[in-house]
């Protein structure tokens, strides 16, 4: 079975950090790119980020350019997202997704930003 | 940055089909922009329906098709059920980024 599962998630104030992780399992980890897709609730989805297979190419959306930085471990079949200098506006659920031939999605993780 | 645009809402008669289209503020989409399409229930992480225009995943029911039609990418429904009711998003490929369509709610009624 195919499971993408988020966590480190939660509330944390304006100008702090958190890393997201997203444990992948059931699938080829390792030959998939994979992406950061995130939703405020109750509006559309906005990707975040991708980074390719082996983690040497890496692009981001233009709100997070210099604050985010995506990662990832293929020997723990792991992907992350370092937030830093978080703002009110990154508030939002973040999935995690496989690349569009695998077609798989995480359940989510809750991160907001609040004082 | 690019614009993806989508029809904000249509509606749908149960076994009738509806097309959803998803342009671009760059031109022309083509499959060089490898259009994803998603389905979003209520509640529910989103869901690949189709990826790289045209490409059907083993859980993607018969009666969704992806298309490029008139400069745009396309989801056509064909037989709707009451259970497609929910929110479609397309997606697009551009150099060094990616551009998610603003969303369809379809209703089924």
């Amino acid at each position: 079975e195919v499971q993408l599962v988020e966590s480190g998630g939660g509330l944390v104030q304006p100008g702090g950090s958190l890393r997201l992780s997203c444990a992948a399992s059931g699938f080829r980890f390792s030959t998939s790119c994979m992406h950061w897709v995130r939703q405020v609730p109750g509006r559309g989805l906005i990707w975040v980020s991708r980074i390719n297979a082996d983690g040497s190419s890496l692009d981001y959306a233009d709100s997070v350019k210099g604050r985010f930085t995506v990662s990832r471990d293929n020997a723990k079949n792991t992907l992350y997202l370092q937030m830093n200098s978080l703002r009110t506006e990154d508030t939002a659920v973040y999935y995690c997704a496989s690349s569009r031939d695998k077609g798989f999605w995480g359940q989510g993780t809750l991160v907001t930003v609040s004082s | 940055q690019a614009v993806v645009t989508q029809e904000p809402s249509l509606t749908v008669s149960p076994g009738g089909t509806v097309t959803l289209t998803c342009g671009s503020s760059t031109g022309s989409v083509t499959s060089g922009h490898y259009p994803s399409w998603f389905q979003q229930k209520p509640g529910q992480a989103p869901r690949t329906l189709i990826y790289d225009t045209s490409n059907k995943h083993s859980w993607t029911p018969a009666r969704f098709s992806g298309s490029l039609l008139g400069g745009k990418a396309a989801l056509t429904l064909s037989g709707a059920q009451p259970e497609d009711e929910a929110d479609y998003y397309c997606f697009l490929s551009y150099t060094s980024t990616r551009v998610f369509g603003g969303g369809t709610r379809l209703t089924v009624l």
